[in-house]
């Protein structure tokens, strides 16, 4: 069973450029967390989403960012008119259960670099 | 904002002796969840508890929390210069169902062979 697999690993834009980032759970989970980590922090929580839905997007900034996923394929995170500041480790995280007390499997990770 | 503040931010130690870090939150909790990072990769989820316990283990591990204090701590004991990582706490919020984490700031740990 493979884990959570992201793709690219490293990602490099520039600035106004869009960037799109794929996310595939593991087999048999249907719930997907987005979740991004700046240089020497922790990670921040940004989306959570099932298949075909976005449930919870309170980490999401308002602009630029949107993020779906989609009955057939990975999850997507898009990123329009990069900026310097969206510099970042970009994590995805499945689960196959969502109350809470299930533990979240973490792929390795999309390192964004916006020049 | 982030939930979490761990302590120390950084620690280094010699193999073999036992590290300690410790996270405080701020709001109520389903559980508790700790992680390891090391350098340039994913997370790796390392024991769970939950609010109606109070302590537990795995390994070497031991994960104790304390809900009155909002706070709770992660021992590695006999650690190895494989432990180097960054470790972070996670906490799960008991409404909303939604299982998002809210990561703590992260104690970099160093073990020196």
């Amino acid at each position: 069973n493979a884990g959570v697999m992201q793709n690219p690993r490293h990602l490099v834009r520039r600035r106004g450029q869009e960037a799109r980032l794929r996310c595939s759970p593991m087999k048999g989970h249907s719930h997907v967390y987005w979740y991004r980590q700046l240089p020497e922090e922790g990670l921040k929580f940004m989306v959570y989403l099932q298949k075909e839905n976005i449930i919870d997007e309170s980490g999401m900034p308002k602009e630029r960012f949107s993020a779906e996923f989609p009955k057939e394929g990975p999850s997507i995170l898009r990123i329009q008119q990069v900026v310097r500041g969206d510099s970042a480790a970009y994590f995805c995280a499945s689960s196959p259960l969502a109350i809470g007390t299930d533990t979240q499997y973490f792929g390795p990770g999309t390192r964004l670099t916006v020049l | 904002s982030q939930q979490g503040e761990e302590d120390p931010q950084a620690l280094s130690i010699q193999e073999g002796e036992n590290a300690t870090m410790n996270c405080s939150y701020k709001t109520s909790i389903n559980n508790l969840q700790w992680y390891r990072q090391n350098s340039g990769r994913g997370l790796v989820h390392l024991i769970l508890i939950r609010s109606n316990e109070r302590e537990k283990h795995s390994g070497r591990l031991r994960v104790t929390l304390d809900t009155s204090k909002k706070s709770s701590s992660l021992l590695i004991t006999a650690s190895r210069a494989a432990d180097t990582a960054s470790y972070f706490c996670a906490t799960v919020s008991p409404s909303g169902n939604t299982g998002k984490l809210i990561f703590g700031q992260g104690t970099t740990l160093q073990v020196k062979p």
